[in-house]
Order: C-alpha cells, then sequence, then structure tokens
C-alpha cells in the first residue's frame, strides 16, 4: 500500500507562479525524497530530506518536513512550462528498505 | 550516480505471449528494483533482484508471471509472462545508491498489451 499521499492531486499554474505540493504519509521515515516524472518516462530524483532536517533547498527547490504531523511539502518557485511533469513523494523506513511512493501530483505550468 | 539503459521503449504485444525487459547499468550495484507503474497510478514495486540469488518478490507478485535474472552486478531482466491487457503498464528498473535509498530510473517500458 502506498505510504505517501501528494495533494492536490493535480495543479495548475501559470509560468513564473510558485506551485506548492503537499505529502503525507502514515509511518516512520529515515527520510523522504521527491521525484518528477515527465511524460510516463523514467523518474528523476529531485531532493532528499533526512528524517532530522526540516528543511532542504536545491535551485528553485523547496522541501519542508514536519515529522510530527508527517507531512511534507515541495515548494517549486518562479515556475516554468518545462517544469510540467508528476510529481512523487516517496519514504523509505531506513537503510536499504525499499521505497514507498504516493500517488504523485500532475503538475501543469501554462505559458 | 548511475546511467540506466532500458530496452525496449515500449512495445505492443498479443495477449498470451511473453516479453523480456533488459536493464544495463553503467555501474556494479547490489540491487536492482523492477517497478509497474498502471495508467495514471502510482509505482508499485514487483521484485528486487538480487546477484547470485532469487530474486524478492512483493506480496501480488509471483515468479511465474514475473520472472527475473541477474547474472552479474550490472544487468538485469525482467519477463512478463503469458500476458493480459491487465499487464499494460510502465515497467521501470532501477538502482539504489550506498543505502540512503535515493534511486536512479532507467527511461521506462510502456507495454500494451492487445
Amino acid at each position: 500500500s502506498q505510504q505517501g499521499e501528494e495533494d492536490p492531486q493535480a495543479l495548475s499554474i501559470q509560468e513564473g507562479e510558485n506551485a506548492t505540493m503537499n505529502c503525507s504519509y502514515k509511518t516512520s521515515i529515515n527520510n523522504l525524497q521527491w521525484y518528477r516524472q515527465n511524460s510516463g518516462r523514467g523518474l528523476v530524483h529531485l531532493i532528499l530530506i533526512r528524517s532530522n532536517e526540516r528543511e532542504k533547498h536545491s535551485g528553485r527547490l523547496r522541501v519542508t518536513l514536519d515529522t510530527s504531523k508527517k507531512s511534507s511539502s515541495l515548494l517549486i518557485t518562479a515556475s516554468r512550462a518545462a517544469d510540467t511533469a508528476s510529481y512523487f513523494c516517496a519514504t523509505d523506513a531506513g537503510a536499504n528498505s525499499k521505497l514507498t511512493f504516493g500517488k504523485g501530483i500532475t503538475l501543469s505550468v501554462r505559458p | 550516480s548511475a546511467v540506466i539503459s532500458q530496452k525496449p521503449s515500449r512495445d505492443i504485444c498479443q495477449r498470451g505471449t511473453s516479453l523480456t525487459i533488459q536493464c544495463q547499468v553503467d555501474s556494479q550495484v547490489t540491487m536492482m528494483f523492477w517497478y509497474r507503474q498502471q495508467p495514471g497510478q502510482s509505482l508499485t514495486l514487483i521484485a528486487t533482484a538480487n546477484q547470485g540469488s532469487e530474486a524478492t518478490y512483493e506480496s501480488g507478485f509471483v515468479i511465474d508471471k514475473f520472472p527475473i535474472s541477474r547474472p552479474n552486478l550490472t544487468f538485469s531482466t525482467l519477463t512478463v509472462s503469458n500476458m493480459s491487457p491487465e499487464d499494460s503498464s510502465i515497467y521501470l528498473c532501477s538502482v539504489g545508491t550506498g543505502g540512503i535509498g535515493k534511486l536512479f530510473f532507467g527511461s521506462g517500458t510502456q507495454l500494451s498489451v492487445l
């Protein structure tokens, strides 16, 4: 069963706006990751945040993690049409444990 | 990092036939993972391919339907056997790095079964 649940399921924004996507999970985690998938192709790793971290940045990406609420958010600032993709959060419970993916969010960025 | 070559990228197959998907990694990796992504859905782990031993299958997946080979540390195959339209999905291979859980993915195989 899926550990992570993202919301919203779909998001449509104008180019230049910020996109915020949320992920909630049920059990304790070792780390949480976000992946992007373009047009049903392979997933690309975006960012990993460990359970003892609260915030992490990578370029236009900002990820937060609230372990007390078992939730994470992914913020994409100054969105571009090329950011149009599906975004998945994934969690794992420890070293060498399998990743469990959420259902994904479809982001559309209108030029 | 790891570069993964997966093929075929897509195929259209007839019911009752089998398809073998290949996954080649540019470096030696301990574990390789095979995922299925049904249309509009998330990824579901099929099995973990271990070099030198049998694959470890997740609940709901069996070796007779999804036999996996792992002859060395850079290569694996997944066969989808006796296909039915319900097997139409994207199949993805992936590898992990150093135990921290980050995965690298192949470009996927889009399978349509008629």
